[in-house]
């Protein structure tokens, strides 16, 4: 069926490097995407959102880049710090607004 | 504004029991989402409301349901409580606006279930 996932389930880097967290749909309908942040404890945060006609946007140190080609999307953090340890999730949504999530990818910053 | 706000933050149950959780959406938001997670099982969509009506649901058993309140607050409720059961449940309210699609998420509850 079709589905949202992650390439990784953990990623750790070095901090001050830079983090590349990705994410596969398989729905091609799906035509807007949003990265999310979980802490521990904590409820997931949003961090940024991209639409299926648009192949990059940029935040405050974070990338989001979207290859439809391929049905991947990728998050991108620069200048990784201790603060972003976390889970991240990717989330999709199509047309008939069904909001679906990959299972997540823990990050670990080492100092 | 405030944030989404989940009561209770933390419970404890028995086999059997029947718990009900609350949420209340940013105000405004007539949306809200109940989620649950559980250990490398990531999110999964219960179901969700808008303006007091059950727009859309999950592959959950009949044991779980929820209801909205015309000030957008929701419960949701789950009846004979199932070891499985124990997770962090989590409230989403929602904003739509031309160009985003948002939900914004509460603290959760974790429910234990023993």
């Amino acid at each position: 069926g079709e589905s949202v996932g992650l390439h990784l389930p953990t990623l750790s880097v070095q901090e001050g490097d830079n983090s590349i967290i990705n994410c596969a749909y398989s729905n091609s309908a799906s035509d807007y995407f949003i990265w999310y942040k979980q802490e521990s404890g904590k409820g997931p945060q949003f961090i940024i959102d991209i639409r299926s006609n648009m192949d990059k946007r940029q935040g405050q140190r974070v990338t989001v880049l979207l290859n439809k080609t391929v049905k991947h999307l990728s998050l991108q953090i620069a200048a990784t710090q201790p603060g972003d340890s976390a889970v991240y999730f990717c989330a999709e949504n199509s047309n008939n607004n069904d909001m679906r999530f990959g299972a997540g990818t823990r990050l670990t910053v080492k100092p | 504004k405030a944030g989404v706000t989940q009561t209770p933050r933390y419970l404890i149950k028995t086999r059997g029991q029947q718990v009900t959780l609350s949420c209340s959406p940013i105000s405004g938001h007539r949306s809200v989402s109940w989620y649950q997670q559980t250990p490398g099982q990531g999110l999964q969509f219960l179901f969700e409301y808008f303006s007091e009506t059950q727009r859309n649901k999950g592959n959950f058993p009949g044991r779980f349901s929820g209801r909205q309140f015309s000030n957008s607050r929701s419960e949701m409720n789950v009846s004979t409580l199932e070891l499985g059961d124990s997770a962090l449940y989590l409230c989403a309210s929602r904003e739509w606006t031309t160009r985003t699609d948002t939900q914004y998420f509460g603290p959760g509850t974790r429910l234990t279930v023993l």
